[in-house]
């Protein structure tokens, strides 16, 4: 079955520092991979894909992520975070069988605090 | 590009009256659309699937004649809660396929919260 996990509930980093929110996944065939932030009260934004090609993508905000097929990983990354970067992230990979990749799956997400 | 929005952002009912939320692609057509809910501090639930032109596909446990969607044109889908109650109060945010390359990208509305009492 298809299955997404971020180990971490919480991720806390000072600004200016580098940050990864860590996601690992279990999907048949290739991956399709998505990263969203979700600030307070408000919608699903998307941040970057991994379709295929290159493993480094880079996406919205100065984010990126890494896509590993031996780690079976997609760890979203920055190289200095902002306090505004505080929100909630989630790592989403299609749901198997779905036609598009409309249907995603969602895990609990990471909280990531970003302090002054 | 790529923005979708939700009209109201945020509504209070009374309990036995019925709601309508509306989901717009505001500039690419979208033939699937998606409805989800979230809870506080959790994550995103997946209601039901809404095709343009067809009758939307429910996941297990939502109520189809709970939860009624329209999708009448490219360009918009509606949920509705009818006979809302105190438990369908929710965050509920829909979301909007665009084909980018040779897969579909989700688009994500702003969010309605729904309160009933």
């Amino acid at each position: 079955a298809q299955s997404v996990a971020q180990p971490e509930d919480q991720v806390n980093v000072a600004e200016g520092n580098p940050l990864t929110v860590k996601c690992t996944y279990s999907v048949s065939g290739n991956p399709y991979l998505f990263w969203y932030v979700q600030y307070p009260n408000r919608g699903l934004q998307f941040l970057l894909k991994y379709i295929t090609g290159d493993n480094l993508v880079k996406g919205s905000y100065g984010f990126e992520a890494e896509f590993n097929k031996s780690q079976t990983s997609f760890h979203l990354k920055k190289p200095s975070a902002l306090v505004s970067d505080s929100a909630l992230y989630f790592c989403a990979p299609p749901r198997k069988g779905s036609s598009n990749t409309g249907k995603l799956i969602f895990g609990q997400g990471t909280t990531l605090q970003v302090k002054p | 590009g790529a923005v979708v929005s939700q009209h109201p952002s945020w509504v209070i009912c009374k309990s036995g009256t019925s709601v309508k939320i509306e989901c717009r692609s505001l500039d690419f057509q979208a033939t699937t659309m998606f409805w989800y809910r979230q809870f506080p501090k959790q994550s995103l639930m997946l209601m039901a699937t809404s095709n343009e032109g067809s009758k939307a596909t429910y996941e297990q446990g939502v109520e189809k004649d709970k939860f009624l969607i329209n999708h009448a044109s490219l360009t918009l889908s509606t949920l509705t809660v009818t006979s809302a109650h105190p438990e369908d109060s929710s965050f509920y945010i829909c979301s909007a396929s665009l084909r980018e390359g040779p897969r579909e990208t989700q688009y994500f509305g702003p969010g309605t919260r729904l309160l009933v009492l």
